[in-house]
């Protein structure tokens, strides 16, 4: 199985300062499609896990361009230019180029 | 707008069975694979399995720690698909969620609570 390795696993941020999560995974996300197949989802307090992004970079409908992501083959970095109190949650990167499919052990933002 | 709607959770004692249900609405069901995530209480998220859409053969895939115990099915003629969980255990405990599943979950349930326990 491929291992996503997040970090950190906490962070506390003032809002309007960045925010950065990193995730790793054990094998290449790349895929001979040329498509990278990592994602990134925020669960918030009490709510079901809601996509970010998809496939590294992309934001998914209705996310704000405070939300940006990167990287390639194994380590990816999730970025939010300035945080916001709507921002807390715990933010888990997945992967689904193979099965079984993945997940971080998530990271917890929580605004100071 | 997309809805992804799961029902028939409840408290169920070790080794007994139950059966899931997730209704789909806003899209074209048949043409999406569908997965099942859980999440048990105050833990991380974990893929139970997906079914393809018919297209693909509508076949299914699991994950190692329900495998031969769970079955996923659907029902395209009413946008519904199943988890069923057979011989549950007490580490099946969790929420479970319906995803649309396009090579990544885009769309979410609320979630259903199952509770194994004597």
């Amino acid at each position: 199985d491929i291992v996503m390795t997040q970090t950190p696993l906490s962070l506390s941020v003032t809002p309007g300062q960045p925010a950065s999560i990193s995730c790793k995974s054990s094998q290449s996300l790349l895929h001979s499609d040329g498509k990278t197949y990592l994602y990134w989802y925020l669960q918030k307090p009490g709510q079901s896990p809601q996509l970010l992004i998809y496939e590294v970079s992309n934001r998914f409908s209705g996310v704000p361009d405070r939300f940006s992501g990167s990287g390639s083959g194994t380590d990816f970095t999730l970025k939010i230019s300035r945080v916001e109190a709507e921002d807390v949650g715990v933010y888990y990167c997945m992967q689904s180029i193979q099965l079984p499919v993945t997940f971080g052990q998530g990271t917890k933002l929580e605004i100071k | 707008e997309v809805q992804l709607v799961e029902s028939g959770g409840g408290l169920v004692q070790p080794g007994r069975s139950l059966r899931l249900s997730c209704t789909a609405s806003g899209f074209t069901f048949g043409d999406y694979a569908m997965s099942w995530v859980r999440q048990a209480p105050g833990k991380g998220l974990e893929w139970v399995g997906f079914i393809r859409s018919k297209a693909y053969g509508g076949t299914t895939e699991y994950a190692a720690s329900v495998k031969g115990r769970f079955t996923i099915s659907r029902d395209d003629s009413k946008s519904i698909a199943y988890l069923q969980m057979n011989s549950l255990k007490t580490e099946d405990t969790a929420v479970y969620y319906c995803t649309r599943d396009y090579s990544h979950f885009d769309y979410w349930g609320q979630g259903t609570l199952v509770t194994v326990s004597s």
